[in-house]
């Protein structure tokens, strides 16, 4: 079973600061996806990252893949309210994804 | 921007009941499929289907469930018999060309409550 587990599970930090969120597994993964998902909403696709050590930057976030593909981090530079949300990583298995559990970042003005 | 349209967006219905949960995909999308969220819980793969057929599903998806798409724009899930256990927020989504790999178009949900 392809489990896949993110750290921390909570974290709550002051507008400004910056911050790293981490999805692991025991696991390869061909591919590896992140989302942000408020509530009553779905997931929204952030980034797809697909080789090992790939790094790829949207605006303050910054996404890495780790070199044997089995682990990935997300960071954030200077986090905005708007930034709050729940970030998921999801691992390909077969043609679709299994997903993390997830962690709840809220960023207070 | 597309989007993918979930009906309704809330349901409650009793215990034994079937319901249909609707979903009009991203209309050149050719991948769909519908996944669940228990209250607090993980987003959890239920079914893909492509080319009116089912590609894959979880072993959450059993007898009780099944997918249609009855016509060139909607793409249904529907519980036969509903158990309390099966109360969650469903996601419907598409996805295009590549499938999966290019990244899911989620829906907004519905969320179901059995009771």
């Amino acid at each position: 079973t392809q489990l896949l587990e993110q750290s921390p599970q909570f974290l709550s930090i002051q507008e400004g600061e910056n911050l790293t969120v981490y999805c692991n597994s025991s696991s390869v993964f061909s591919s590896l996806q992140w989302y942000r998902q408020e509530p009553g909403e779905g997931p929204v696709l952030l980034v797809t990252v697909v080789t090992g050590g790939e790094v790829k930057k949207l605006k303050r976030l910054t996404f890495q893949f780790g070199d044997a593909r089995k682990d990935s981090s997300l960071h954030i530079t200077a986090a905005q309210p708007g930034d709050t949300g729940l970030y998921l990583c999801a691992g390909a298995r077969g043609q679709n994804f299994v997903f993390g559990p997830g962690t709840r970042l809220s960023v207070l003005p | 921007e597309p989007e993918v349209t979930q009906t309704p967006s809330h349901q409650v219905t009793q215990m034994g009941q079937e319901v249909i949960l609707r979903c009009v995909p991203i209309s050149n999308h050719l991948y769909f499929y519908w996944y669940r969220q228990i209250l607090g819980q993980k987003v959890e793969f239920l079914v893909s289907f492509y080319n009116n057929e089912i590609s894959e599903k979880s072993e959450i998806f059993d007898d009780q469930f099944s997918v249609e798409r009855p016509d060139g724009s909607n793409f249904t899930l529907k519980i036969r018999s509903t158990k309390l256990e099966d109360s969650a927020m469903y996601f419907c989504a598409s996805s295009g060309t590549g499938g999966a790999y290019n990244g899911y178009t989620f829906g907004s949900g519905t969320r179901l409550t059995v009771v």
